[in-house]
Parts: C-alpha cells; structure tokens; sequence
C-alpha cells in the first residue's frame, strides 16, 4: 500500500501571491500525476510525472517530482482566483489518491 | 462525445433502500473505476474493472457490489444502503496499454445522503 500524504491540508492566499503544495510517501513511485477538481465536478488531470527529478511547466503551474521518486511539489506562480480548487496527487498503478490540498485564492 | 457521464446526479435513501448508479463511458476505455469522496478523505478506490466482464475489489468494497457487462457501462450497486455511504460517488475510465493504465477520465459525480 503506498499512501501519499499532501500538504498543506488548505491554503487561502490573496490573488499574485506564489504558493507551493506537496505530495510525500515513503514508498518510491514509477509515476505520479497532479489532478485540480473545481466544486461540483470530477477531478481532471493536469500532470503526470514520471522520472526523478523531472520538471514539467504548465503555464503558472510548475511541477517537480523527487529524484527518488518518492515526493512531488506543485508550484503556482501569481495565484489567480481561477486557481482555486482541490488539488489531488495520485499515483496512478495503484489508482490511489492523496486527501488533496484545498486552495481558495481571493482577489 | 460525451466522456463519462453518471446518473442519477443526486439521490437520498433511507436505511436499508437499494440502489444502482449507471456509468457510461464513449471512449472505449478498458478500464472503469468507482470511487466514494469524503471530506478530509481524498477519492477512495470502490471497485474497478479492467475490462467488459471483470470487476475486483478496491480500498473500500464492502457494502457495494459492481458489474461491467457491457464494456461501455460499469453500474454500482447499493444492496442496503447505510447512513456511512453518504457521500459523493465518481465513477472514471482510462485507457491503457500493456497492462498499465493510463489517464484517469472522471464524471461529474453522484451526491448520495442516506438517511
């Protein structure tokens, strides 16, 4: 069983503002995605990162997955009230999610 | 092309009332998933099947039952339903190859109370 635990839980920050969220485990992953779910809908995938180390650019978004493929932090550069939702870690061999990380970003 | 779509939207049972949500699916996916959602909880993994005619257990089964007959369609089913089941189901489908799936496609959800 490989949990994934994120962090931080919520996160409510003022519109420009940066932010950083994480995704840890102690198991080693072969891959590992990012998914955004917005009140009232399913979660839609925006990432999947697959080598250690391995940085991947989405707009404002950055995601960077651990050289031991065992963490992965997602980077939101000037926040933007249409950032705000639930964002889900998974690892997708196991079909197993993290509890996500809540972000509300005002305006 | 519709993704995947989930029926009812919302529905309120009483204790020991039965059930079935309906996935379908127009992407010709392998495999097909449910999930329940709970505050706090993440997505938890019901059922899933990797294929028309197979089904096997998640993190939480017990209390659900699932069937995927045709490779279209993965239907769950409540057989007596309990105040703990209330809560917001997702049914999702991917693609896969080799065995691996791939991207998890989701539908809209189910808010389910049981009361």
């Amino acid at each position: 069983t490989q949990l994934l635990e994120q962090s931080p839980q919520f996160l409510s920050i003022q519109e420009g503002e940066n932010l950083t969220v994480y995704c840890n485990s102690s198991s080693v992953f072969s891959s590992l995605q990012w998914y955004r779910q917005e009140p009232g809908e399913g979660p839609v995938l925006l990432v999947t990162v697959v080598t250690g180390g391995e940085v991947k650019k989405l707009k404002r978004l950055t995601f960077q997955f651990g050289d031991a493929r065992k963490d992965s932090s997602l980077h939101i550069t000037a926040a933007q009230p249409g950032d705000t939702g639930l964002y889900l870690c998974a690892g997708p061999n196991d079909m197993r999610f993290g509890a996500g990380t809540r972000l509300t970003v005002k305006p | 092309n519709a993704g995947v779509t989930q029926t009812p939207k919302f529905r309120v049972l009483k204790t020991g009332q039965s059930m079935t949500l309906l996935c379908a699916q127009d992407m010709n996916h392998e495999y097909m998933y449910w999930y329940r959602q709970d505050p706090g909880m993440g997505l938890r993994l019901i059922h899933y099947s990797v294929g028309e005619g197979t089904t096997a257990k998640g993190e939480v089964p017990d209390g659900y039952n699932v069937s995927r007959l045709k490779k279209q369609n993965f239907l769950l089913g409540l057989e007596s339903a309990a105040p703990s089941q209330t809560s917001v189901y997702f049914c999702a489908s991917s693609g896969g190859v080799a065995g691996v799936p791939d991207t998890q496609y989701f539908g809209p959800g189910t808010r389910l109370t049981v009361l």
